[in-house]
């Protein structure tokens, strides 16, 4: 499977900033996802980040809030913008297993644990 | 919209036992199903994973059946030990296989 390097692994943020958390893969992948896990919850999907296109947004994710990056096949990043506690939360980019059968088994990134003031 | 709903959010048994966890999904072209286990502070990692071209699948203590007509899968987990306690996340594909829905959760605990 990929290996993910996620950064920062936490942060400490002050409501009203932004902050941005990158995702390096150790392979080129077509797609990438960004998904938030808030304390105790399960894991929903922000949104698909495409290399060359506009990221594709799941229902109550806005590209304003949440802007994507995805400059190239091995790296993505997502910003979280003008941050409110209601953000505090654990970000992870997730990638699908390089080509073949296992094309939909997904590797998680170590996530970003953000809390905001 | 599609969804995973997950079945129970928090399961404690004692040692040796068996833990079953399920899980419905709404879309019936969802093809593959995955279950990861969570640990505390750590990522999600992938346990087993099944498709849908088959009903059922084994990995030593861990097994996963599917009714396809039903829309449901189920996690088998025999011979519990304490190092299984975790939360298992389910999941289906949606979307032509391009988007993922997560269960809720399972807080599976064992009990020594």
């Amino acid at each position: 499977s990929a290996v993910i390097s996620q950064k920062p692994s936490r942060d400490i943020c002050q409501r009203g900033t932004s902050l941005t958390i990158q995702c390096q893969v150790d392979s080129q992948v077509t797609m990438m996802f960004w998904y938030r896990q808030q304390p105790g919850q399960s894991l929903t999907l922000i949104a698909t980040a495409n290399q060359g296109s506009e990221a594709t947004y799941e229902s109550g994710f806005v590209i304003d809030k949440f802007p994507i990056s995805r400059p190239n096949l091995t790296f993505s990043t997502l910003t979280v913008s003008n941050m409110s506690p209601e953000d505090s939360s654990i970000y992870l980019c997730s990638v699908p297993a390089p080509g073949g059968s296992g094309a939909n088994v997904l590797t998680f990134g170590a996530g970003s644990r953000l809390t905001v003031l | 919209g599609e969804n995973v709903e997950q079945h129970p959010s928090t399961l404690s048994v004692q040692e040796g036992d068996s833990a079953v966890i399920k899980c419905t999904y709404s879309d019936s072209a969802s093809n593959y199903f995955p279950w990861y286990k969570q640990e505390l502070g750590k990522r999600p990692q992938l346990i087993i994973d099944i498709r849908s071209n088959v009903g059922e699948k084994k990995d030593q203590r861990i097994a996963v059946t599917l009714n396809k007509t039903a829309k449901h899968f189920s996690l088998h987990i025999t011979e519990t030990q304490p190092e299984d306690s975790a939360v298992y996340f389910c999941a289906a594909t949606f979307n032509n296989n391009n988007d993922m829905r997560f269960g809720a959760g399972t807080r599976l605990t064992v009990k020594p």
